[in-house]
């Protein structure tokens, strides 16, 4: 599976609008890009995915760049509770080991 | 439902012991995993199973073993307990592969000593 390039880190005001950005210049045509999100001591927990096209769901939403080599996670209102560590992952879906392979995340901290 | 559950929450062993991380999940998934994430880093891949009776290796799978005899449970078995494997274990499920959601449960907090 292709590898995903993330900033370590990242701030943001509570109630306004973050984008966490996700470079991934080597994806395939069947990779689709999933972003999970883990709070302080829980497990990963599913945000959002998509394959080529923009993405809205009561969580967020995803914008994918029209050569897929980059893609954005975007909170419209962060919350104290959205301060976590954000992964972009690439799956292809054609591998049947369904392995995901996560790199260091983002770590987005909110500010009251 | 319960989701994905995992027991014991934490533990510590010495070294050259032995213990099974225990996994469930209630949802009827055919997939599972099992992951290890050490401090500051992202999660690694043991081991996974595809369904009962199915396992394969993942990443990291040495010092570790699994079993998968129903759909419901996968443990994950250390045999000789070695302070490298002092980390966070988070167990998954999914219903198939490609892009379907894992689900992961709370995580066994292991410290070797």
């Amino acid at each position: 599976d292709a590898k995903t390039t993330q900033p370590n880190s990242m701030e943001s005001n509570e109630e306004e609008p973050v984008h966490l950005p996700c470079n991934h210049s080597t994806i395939s045509g069947t990779d689709y890009i999933h972003w999970y999100r883990q709070l302080p001591s829980q497990g990963p927990e599913y945000v959002i995915h998509g394959l080529t096209s923009n993405v809205n769901n009561r969580m967020a939403s995803l914008a994918i760049a029209e050569d897929r080599k980059s893609s954005t996670l975007i909170l419209h209102r962060a919350t104290l509770r959205d301060a976590a560590v954000y992964y972009c992952i690439l799956r292809d879906a054609l591998n049947t080991g369904n392995q995901f392979y996560f790199g260091t995340g983002t770590s987005l901290t909110v500010i009251p | 439902n319960a989701g994905v559950t995992q027991t014991p929450k934490f533990r510590i062993l010495k070294i050259g012991q032995s213990m099974t991380l225990q996994c469930a999940q209630d949802m009827n998934h055919n997939y599972m995993y099992w992951y290890r994430q050490d401090p500051g880093m992202g999660l690694k891949l043991i081991y996974y199973s595809v369904g009962a009776g199915i396992t394969d290796k993942g990443e990291v799978p040495n010092g570790y073993n699994v079993s998968r005899s129903t759909t419901e449970d996968f443990p994950l078995r250390l045999e000789l307990a070695a302070p490298s494997q002092t980390s966070v274990y988070f167990c998954a499920s999914s219903y198939s592969a490609g892009f379907e959601t894992q689900y992961f449960g709370p995580g066994t907090r292991l410290l070797v000593l």
